[in-house]
């Protein structure tokens, strides 16, 4: 079974659109996460949200907008999209309660926009 | 922000060959964390380092945490071609999540 599971594996869009990437996790965690892998492979942190709630959102523009309908999912749902949102977005997941607790990544969603 | 400099950026060597990548910081760490990425995939953690001077080893990989808890290393003995991938240091930053290096992208050939 797949821990953290997102979709869709590729996303090729034109210029202006409105897309979503859904990703769901079957660890029983707390925490969500959405990073950012740009064409240098530099992973960069997005968004968190703990129970649902967003803790983190790191100076990112508001035509992104993360939704998390329970503690199992966190969905991004990007606005206006532009060439530079062409990138790797990868969901990640973790246990607050735990020391150095590890994130455990699904398998990237890679957005191509024209 | 507390960066991590990773260092090479790239390796490539021939099967068999023993390399050492390393992470560096002029920040102390309570904790450090290396992950392996293989191409179309999400990055795996490989280990959790937390005492200064502590060495792991995960089979033919070793790390060690500095002793001031700034820096780390993985070497890498007998390296193989499943070896090949991006590894990424990373660290809890207070009031964030886990930060990343820029990584090293290791590419193995047999």
């Amino acid at each position: 079974d797949t821990a953290v599971s997102q979709t869709p594996k590729y996303l090729v869009t034109q210029m202006g659109n409105d897309k979503s990437i859904k990703c769901e996790q079957n660890l029983g965690h707390d925490t969500m996460y959405w990073y950012k892998q740009d064409s240098k492979k530099f992973l960069k942190i997005m968004f968190s949200y703990n129970n649902k709630e967003l803790i983190i959102n790191e100076t990112v523009p508001n035509r992104f907008s993360p939704k998390s309908p329970d503690k199992a999912h966190l969905n991004l749902h990007i606005n206006s999209l532009e060439l530079g949102d062409s990138a790797v977005y990868f969901c990640a997941s973790s246990s607050a309660g735990e020391v150095n607790s590890p994130l455990h990544f699904g398998n990237g969603t890679r957005l191509t926009v024209t | 922000t507390q960066l991590l400099e990773q260092s090479p950026q790239f390796l490539s060597i021939q099967e068999g060959e023993n390399l050492t990548v390393y992470c560096n910081s002029s920040s102390v760490f309570s904790s450090l964390q290396w992950y392996r990425q293989e191409p179309g995939e999400g990055p795996v953690l490989l280990v959790t380092v937390v005492t200064g001077g502590e060495v792991k080893k995960l089979k033919r990989l070793t790390f060690q945490f500095g002793d001031a808890r700034k820096d780390s290393s993985l070497h890498i003995t007998a390296a193989q071609p499943g070896d090949t991938g991006l590894y990424l240091c990373a660290h809890n930053q207070a009031g964030t999540a886990l930060i990343f290096g820029k990584g090293t992208t290791l590419s193995v050939s047999s």
